[in-house]
């Protein structure tokens, strides 16, 4: 199985902050990595896909980037309802997807 | 609007069985790759497993955590998926989603989760 590592797993910022999240794999996986945001309660949402692309309705302060095993998730500016948790995965191998353990963005 | 809808969840003992179901609106499911995925619960970072899938084609696939125990179908009308899971053990205990795959084998429309917690 490829392993997914997100750092940190907890990570302090305040509205208006230039925030970026980092996920490796174990393995190369070209650019097969997504980035979902999670809010308690409730459903992951696919912010990200295939590295750098924005999920629709998704606001344009999220970016994406990476290749091969490094990949980081960046939020150009803070606002209230981005304090959630962020994970990553990678979808090179189908249907045996897997997750990071995830990044809680707290205040 | 696509909108997806689990239900079933529940209080199992180990050793037994549920059966969950997922509602699918504003699309047709045999026309996507779909998948059960599990959170664990409880404090902390949660984290997020693929427990099976089931192809356009029909095929389905599981992990070796749930093989065996689990089993994936889909209705031939296009609106309901199910997870029929036996052999409960208190490390299934999770929130299940249902989710579909997008471009890229991302998970573009989750369902809001359905709590199963296996105990005695």
């Amino acid at each position: 199985d490829i392993q997914m590592t997100q750092s940190p797993s907890s990570l302090s910022a305040s509205v208006g902050d230039r925030v970026t999240f980092t996920c490796r794999a174990s393995h190369n996986i070209n650019n097969h990595l997504n980035w979902y945001q999670q809010r308690p309660g409730k459903a992951p949402k696919l912010l990200i896909y295939d590295t750098s692309n924005l999920q629709s309705g998704v606001p344009s302060r999220f970016s994406g980037s990476g290749i091969g095993t490094d990949f980081t998730l960046a939020i150009s500016s803070v606002v209230p309802e981005d304090f959630a948790t962020y994970y990553c995965q990678q979808t090179y191998s189908m249907p045996g997807n897997t997750f990071g353990q995830g990044t809680k963005l707290v205040i | 609007e696509v909108q997806l809808v689990e239900s079933g969840g529940g209080l199992v003992q180990p050793g037994g069985s549920l059966r969950l179901s997922c509602a699918a609106s504003g699309f047709t499911l045999s026309n996507y790759d779909m998948q059960w995925v599990r959170q664990t619960t409880g404090k902390g970072l949660k984290g997020l497993e693929w427990v099976s899938a089931i192809g356009t084609d029909g095929d389905t696939y599981y992990p070796a955590s749930v093989k065996g125990r689990f089993t994936m179908s889909r209705e031939d009308d296009g609106r309901s998926l199910y997870l029929q899971m036996n052999s409960l053990r208190a490390g299934d205990t999770a929130v299940y989603f249902c989710a579909r795959v997008g471009r890229y084998g991302a998970y573009d429309y989750w369902g809001q989760g359905t709590l199963v917690t296996v105990s005695s």
